[in-house]
């Protein structure tokens, strides 16, 4: 079965701009998970969808960050306007049944905002 | 202070040796403990998955779970250069408001050379 897909894989731009990072989970996966590291710091939750509702959105920094889930399928994660300190690896995860060690990671999207 | 710390390292050991890799929590409700691998520009892929406490092993990695001390360890036998990774340990809790939502500890980068 195809895995977890991000993209872009990497994406450079300017603060102020705006960016969308795109996640396809596993098929028949009701539930998709964003988290992201920071330089130097650990992988954090940012937020958690169960097919096409948020179930969880408390690691949502602030409101410059708009997650979606279109008809509970793929997953969009919009940063805008972007600032420097949003830089970062943005991973995306999916499971069958919600349970934590059921994950299955993407290779995530590697965010530098200049 | 964290919920979960892990000593960043790095670790270098040579090719045959046993590492032990630990992490610490202070949150008494997580009961699912995993420790992730993963090499560089890829996602974490699940290692090892133990719920409670006690022991785990699958082939030359051992995992334990010490709930009183609040304490997890991760051993890896026979240590092989394709072992060199970072390894993160994640926790989550059965239900409430963490149910389904990972928290990392920083992560270990492992270095076996030959």
């Amino acid at each position: 079965e195809a895995g977890v897909t991000q993209f872009p894989s990497h994406s450079v731009i300017e603060k102020g701009q705006t960016v969308t990072l795109r996640c396809d989970p596993i098929s028949g996966h009701d539930n998709l998970y964003w988290y992201r590291r920071v330089m130097g710091k650990e992988i954090k939750f940012l937020l958690h969808f169960v097919k096409e509702s948020k179930q969880d959105e408390s690691g949502m920094p602030n409101n410059r960050f708009l997650a979606e889930r279109t008809g509970g399928t793929y997953s969009t994660l919009k940063v805008q306007p972007a600032e420097l300190e949003d830089s970062g690896v943005y991973f995306c995860a999916s499971s069958q049944d919600g349970g934590s060690y059921g994950y299955t990671f993407g290779s995530g999207t590697r965010l530098t905002v200049v | 202070q964290k919920e979960v710390e892990q000593d960043p390292g790095p670790l270098s050991v040579p090719e045959g040796a046993i590492v032990s890799l630990n992490c610490t929590y202070s949150n008494s409700a997580f009961q699912y403990f995993m420790w992730y691998r993963q090499y560089s520009r890829k996602g974490p892929e699940l290692l090892m998955y133990t719920y409670s406490s006690g022991n785990k092993e699958d082939g030359r990695f051992t995992a334990q779970v010490d709930k009183s001390s609040k304490y997890i360890s991760l051993f890896i036998r026979d240590s092989q250069p394709s072992d060199s990774a970072t390894y993160l340990c994640a926790m989550s809790a059965v239900s409430g408001t963490s149910y389904g939502k990972l928290t990392f500890g920083q992560g270990t980068i492992l270095t076996v050379h030959p």
